[in-house]
């Protein structure tokens, strides 16, 4: 059982060049969530979804779009990539509500040259 | 707008010792209240939980204190292992939004 699954893993980008991140579950969650860590900053919200066709914006989406085609699939798109965007990102799901648990994928490392 | 906050960067105790982890929130509509565990190149990992209604839940070692007049909680493990040493996020969710968000993180480190 793969859970949640993120591609690539690793990337270096030269400044205004774009990408797309892919994050891909197996568990038929409804909820996917897209984040990036920052030292110091934790865990920041940039974009999520709440089910297929859905998607809404975090705490910080400047930058990034995403899309939700299918329900097992939640791409995130840097159009025009900047150095501040050098982080680690990670893709989330859960079966949604109040209570249940998020699965996380095991992170793409993003650097913007 | 920080709604919820963890301001202890780091954390190192003694093996067998208490370990506590704090968290601070700002929104009164969070009604669950959740812990995960992060080691080095993983994704966080779920570790405990605790509905707004009560104020201890406890799981093993672990158990988390919630003071919902003070919009406080806390991460008790006790006693402390080495392979305890990760990064904490405390994450407060309400029933009205799907979002999913997450404090700053506190690293604990636990000396043999």
């Amino acid at each position: 059982n793969a859970g949640v699954t993120q591609t690539p893993k690793f990337r270096v980008l030269k400044t205004g060049q774009s990408m797309t991140l892919l994050c891909a579950q197996d568990m038929n969650h409804e909820y996917m969530y897209w984040y990036r860590q920052d030292p110091g900053m934790g865990l920041r919200l940039i974009h999520y979804s709440v089910g297929e066709g859905t998607t809404a914006k975090g705490e910080v989406p400047d930058g990034y779009n995403v899309s939700r085609l299918k329900k097992q699939n939640f791409l995130l798109g840097l159009e025009s990539a900047a150095p501040s965007q050098t982080s680690v990102y990670f893709c989330a799901s859960s079966i949604g509500g109040l209570s249940t648990e998020a699965f996380f994928g095991q992170g793409t490392r993003l650097t913007v040259v | 707008d920080q709604q919820v906050k963890q301001n202890s960067p780091s954390l190192s105790v003694q093996e067998g010792r208490i370990s506590i982890l704090n968290c601070d929130y700002t929104n009164s509509m969070f009604d669950y209240f959740l812990w995960y565990k992060k080691y080095p190149a993983e994704g966080p990992t779920f570790l405990i939980s605790i509905s707004s209604i009560k104020d201890k839940n406890e799981d093993g070692r672990f158990t988390v204190f919630l003071n919902k007049s003070a919009k406080h909680l806390s991460l008790h493990i006790v006693p402390s292992q080495p392979g305890d040493s990760a990064v904490y996020f405390c994450s407060p969710s309400s029933s009205n939004t799907g979002k999913l968000i997450f404090g700053q993180g506190t690293t604990l480190q636990v000396k043999p």
